[in-house]
């Protein structure tokens, strides 16, 4: 079965500093790839997502994330947090073609101004 | 505002007893998700509709249904319901299509937050 495992629970940055949130994924086929992020007190939404092509793909608000097949990793990367980007964040997967979405457990980010 | 629209947004109710809780998709999705998301299990598929059919269903209990009717929107029941079943609802969207096009692409409403005392 599809599972999806983000490295980290919680994360606290102080501003600027650069953020790196872990994901990988079990599954052996072609994937489909997000981030969604939920601030505080509002629904979830899409960040980024890769479906195919440059595996380095960016997103809204200066995030990117890089898909490494060998390594079945989706990492997310920002090089400089603002107070703004505190959020949880989860990396999800669907099987290309397939109508499941598997989320990760989330990252909770708390950025320090 | 996403375009999804979940209704109730709060609902408390006893061990034992069933509630209902409605999604209204995007205009033009025809796909509606539901997942479950609590403390202790994350956000957790249960199950998918297309245009009124089921497509894939994840960790969805017995004491659950759900269905999509020919104007799209979706209705999750939740009958006997027991302390654990306290969790945050969302159901989601999609467009219709394939790969790059956005059928993945999920667009999440408010949630209903469900408390079972």
């Amino acid at each position: 079965a599809q599972s999806v495992s983000q490295h980290n629970h919680h994360v606290i940055l102080s501003e600027a500093a650069s953020l790196e949130l872990g994901c990988n994924y079990s599954y052996g086929g072609t994937v489909n790839l997000f981030w969604y992020v939920q601030y505080p007190g509002q629904h979830l939404q899409l960040l980024l997502k890769y479906f195919s092509g440059d595996p380095l793909v960016k997103g809204i608000k200066g995030f990117e994330a890089e898909f490494i097949k060998s390594k079945f990793s989706f990492n997310l990367r920002k090089p400089s947090v603002q107070w703004s980007d505190t959020a949880e964040y989860f990396c999800a997967v669907t099987r290309t073609g397939g109508f499941k979405t598997i989320f990760g457990a989330g990252t909770r980010l708390f950025v320090k101004a | 505002d996403s375009g999804v629209t979940q209704t109730p947004k709060h609902l408390i109710t006893a061990t034992g007893q069933r509630v209902t809780l409605r999604c209204s998709p995007r205009s033009g999705d025809l796909s509606v998700y539901w997942y479950q998301q609590s403390l202790d299990q994350g956000l957790q598929f249960l199950i998918h509709y297309y245009n009124g059919e089921e497509r894939a269903k994840g960790n969805i209990l017995e004491r659950f249904s759900a269905q999509q009717f020919p104007d799209l929107h979706s209705e999750l029941n939740l009958s006997s319901l027991e302390l654990g079943d306290s969790a945050l609802y969302f159901c989601a969207s999609s467009a219709p299509g394939g790969g790059s096009s956005g059928a993945n692409v999920l667009t999440f409403g408010a949630g209903s937050r469900l408390t079972v005392l």
